[in-house]
């Protein structure tokens, strides 16, 4: 059975830095590449980027929203993804998932998520 | 970037009832790379379709999508209770792989 549990949420202030973990199994975790979605509270999903698996140079593409302040890595011994948010703000606030993306680019699994609070 | 508009926002349904929901894009969705999520309060999204109609693993066959371009539909032939919560596509075409803006049933 695939599961993904995200970790690493809570309360940080603005200007500041979370790491969030994803940590899968059920799954070849390096076959995969793994995705972070975001929601803000009572609103729609919103997606933060990805990280592709090795056969593919684990690259990396963001959403314009966190270019240059979020960055996402993986540890395929771990079988962890990680997700590095530097600079918050307020508007990071949110429930943020780890997600299973299949190759053509659809997630097919989706962890039940943590909540990152980003208030002074 | 593709801008997914949803329509209705909103929509009051029966169980028994037939809902066709509606997913336009900006621009054309390359080679039909769009998704339908399901999700429920408090609850992860849950992948309904793919590639514009292919039904997701364990998805019972009353819920359906069709389209291609920029116009995409999801329709549930006979609306079970369980089916009543918030209903999103998505594109994985281009980035960034936008979400629409949800579409939401309720009893």
């Amino acid at each position: 059975e695939v599961q993904l549990v995200e970790s690493g949420g809570g309360l940080v202030q603005p200007g500041r830095s979370l790491r969030l973990s994803c940590t899968a199994s059920g799954f070849s975790f390096d076959d995969f590449s793994m995705s972070w979605v975001r929601q803000a509270p009572g609103k729609g999903l919103e997606w933060v980027g990805f990280i592709r698996d090795k056969a593919y140079a684990e690259t990396t593409e963001y959403a314009a929203s966190v270019k240059g302040r979020f960055t996402i890595s993986r540890d395929d011994s771990k079988s962890i993804a990680y997700l590095q948010m530097n600079s918050l703000k307020t508007e990071d606030t949110g429930v943020y998932y780890c997600s299973r993306r299949r190759r053509s680019g659809y997630i097919d699994y989706w962890g039940q998520g943590t909540l990152v609070t980003v208030s002074s | 970037e593709i801008v997914l508009t949803q329509s209705p926002g909103s929509l009051s349904l029966s169980p028994g009832e037939r809902v066709t929901l509606s997913c336009r894009a900006s621009q054309s969705v390359s080679s039909r790379y769009l998704a339908w999520y399901q999700q429920k309060p408090g609850q992860a999204p849950r992948l309904l379709i793919y590639d514009a109609s292919s039904r997701a693993t364990g998805i019972p066959d009353r819920f359906s999508g069709s389209g291609s371009g920029t116009d995409f539909t999801l329709i549930i032939s006979r609306l079970e209770p369980e089916d009543f919560a918030v209903y999103y596509c998505q594109q994985y075409g281009f980035s960034p792989y936008t979400f629409g803006q949800g579409t939401k049933l309720e009893i």
